[in-house]
């Protein structure tokens, strides 16, 4: 059954090292959604894309933090240089907009990657 | 800037007792309202979404409740099973542009057989 996929699950770097997290959204829906959990902060967006492009990028740091969409199959969340702090839960999530419709309600999400940077 | 409370942050029940759980939010200009399930080690599934313009969802033994002038939305689980056991997270969306989800930090439900 379709289902979002996210690699790698678990990553244990050390800081100052580049991180690349990879998502594979559901075949045909044309929004992806980056999260970040912790137990601090709870499940945070972290940016999301329509249509390869971005929509809103407003929680990532910019410093550091980077999301493509290489095609429409990919999807990664770069860390570079990664720092402890960043040690947490990334999530995907892929959705389906409609044209003229209202949005990607419903929100597939992935596995997510367990990341810990030491 | 809107802000999800979840209360409890956690429960622990016996098997075939009835909850609620509560989620309220801040900022009552909101879109939608899900209530979302998650496991240990997994990511998040969608149980229920409420339009606000709706008062309620209901699905299988699962019902929510919206109360929008409030800032309240309720969970309410009947029968509850072992399965039950999970995280729940309640998340709105706000009205206009942005499909941007606030989450609550979620109820953590223990249901003892």
């Amino acid at each position: 059954d379709a289902r979002v996929t996210q690699t790698p699950r678990h990553k244990v770097t050390e800081m100052g090292q580049e991180v690349t997290m990879r998502c594979q959204p559901i075949l045909g829906h044309n929004t992806v959604f980056w999260y970040r959990q912790t137990m601090m902060q709870g499940l945070e967006l972290l940016a999301y894309f329509r249509n390869r492009a971005p929509l809103d990028d407003s929680g990532m740091p910019k410093d550091r933090f980077s999301a493509e969409m290489p095609d429409a199959t990919l999807a990664t969340l770069k860390i570079q240089p990664s720092e402890p702090r960043d040690s947490a839960v990334y999530f995907c999530a892929s959705g389906s907009r409609l044209a003229g419709g209202p949005g990607a309600d419903t929100q597939y999400f992935g596995p997510g990657t367990r990341l810990t940077v030491l | 800037k809107q802000e999800v409370t979840q209360i409890p942050a956690a429960l622990s029940v016996p098997e075939g007792e009835n909850l609620v759980l509560n989620c309220s939010f801040t900022d009552s200009a909101i879109y939608n309202l899900q209530w979302f399930r998650q496991d240990p080690g997994k990511g998040l599934t969608s149980l229920l979404l409420i339009q606000s313009s709706q008062r309620e969802q209901t699905s299988g033994r699962l019902n929510a409740s919206l109360d929008k002038s409030s800032g309240r939305s309720t969970l309410y689980i009947a029968a509850s099973q072992p399965g039950d056991s999970a995280t729940y997270l309640c998340a709105v969306r706000r009205q206009g542009g942005s499909e941007k989800l606030v989450f609550g930090k979620g109820t953590k439900l223990t249901v003892n057989p």
